[in-house]
């Protein structure tokens, strides 16, 4: 498997501001991937990060909402912006492995407040 | 598309006392399967993967589950629960593409 880290850990942001989240991982990776999970919910898919390129957003998301960066192979940015307490969620990237099939492997999350 | 139901909301079992959690899937060919235990606070961790072979595969803490095509089922399974497998549980079908869609949980709680 691989390690994957995710700052910040949690934060409480004000509504109307923006908050970027790293997500690190410690190998190469085929593919990254960013969640939301809403309080008590199951994970949606937010968008696939493709590596020097725009970001494949789900229906239901848009890039001005959520721009994510992936500049190289391991490394991935989220922006919730201009918040409102709707997106208090917690936050989680995953990725796959070379060899290793289509599961994926969670970064530990961020959970996000709005106030 | 694909789809998961997760039909128990929350579960509670003593603990030494057997568990299966229940998954049904919807998907027009051979699904990739997964479950996954998130603990308060922590992200997700796969505890095992059905893609072909054998349908009864074994995953880690000791759980198993088993793919029935003809019930479109991929149960959990443990034979004696501990205190520390309260959790909540994901089941996951993926498809061709990384498209991955998850059930809505379950949540296991372990009487002592």
């Amino acid at each position: 498997s691989a390690v994957i880290s995710q700052k910040p850990s949690r934060d409480i942001c004000q509504r109307g501001t923006s908050l970027t989240i790293q997500c690190q991982v410690d190998s190469q990776v085929t593919m990254m991937f960013w969640y939301r999970q809403q309080p008590g919910q199951s994970l949606t898919l937010i968008a696939t990060a493709n590596q020097g390129s725009e970001a494949t957003y789900e229906s239901g998301f848009v890039i001005d909402k959520f721009p994510i960066s992936r500049p190289n192979l391991t490394f991935s940015t989220l922006t919730v912006s201009n918040m409102s307490p709707e997106d208090s969620s917690i936050y989680l990237c995953s990725v796959t492995l070379p060899g290793q099939g289509y599961e994926q492997y969670f970064g530990p999350g961020t959970r996000l407040t709005v106030t | 598309a694909q789809s998961v139901t997760q039909p128990d909301i929350h579960i509670t079992v003593s603990e030494g006392a057997s568990l299966e959690l229940r998954c049904n899937y919807s998907y027009g060919a051979t699904p990739y399967l997964f479950w996954y235990v998130q603990s308060p606070g922590q992200g997700l961790q796969l505890l095992l993967k059905y893609f072909s072979g054998d349908t009864l595969v074994q995953g880690i803490k000791g759980f198993e589950a088993e793919f029935k095509r003809s019930q479109s089922s991929f149960n959990l399974r443990k034979p004696s629960v501990h205190w520390s497998d309260a959790a909540e549980y994901f089941c996951a079908v993926g498809a061709l593409g990384n498209d991955m869609r998850f059930g809505a949980g379950t949540r296991l709680t372990v009487k002592p």
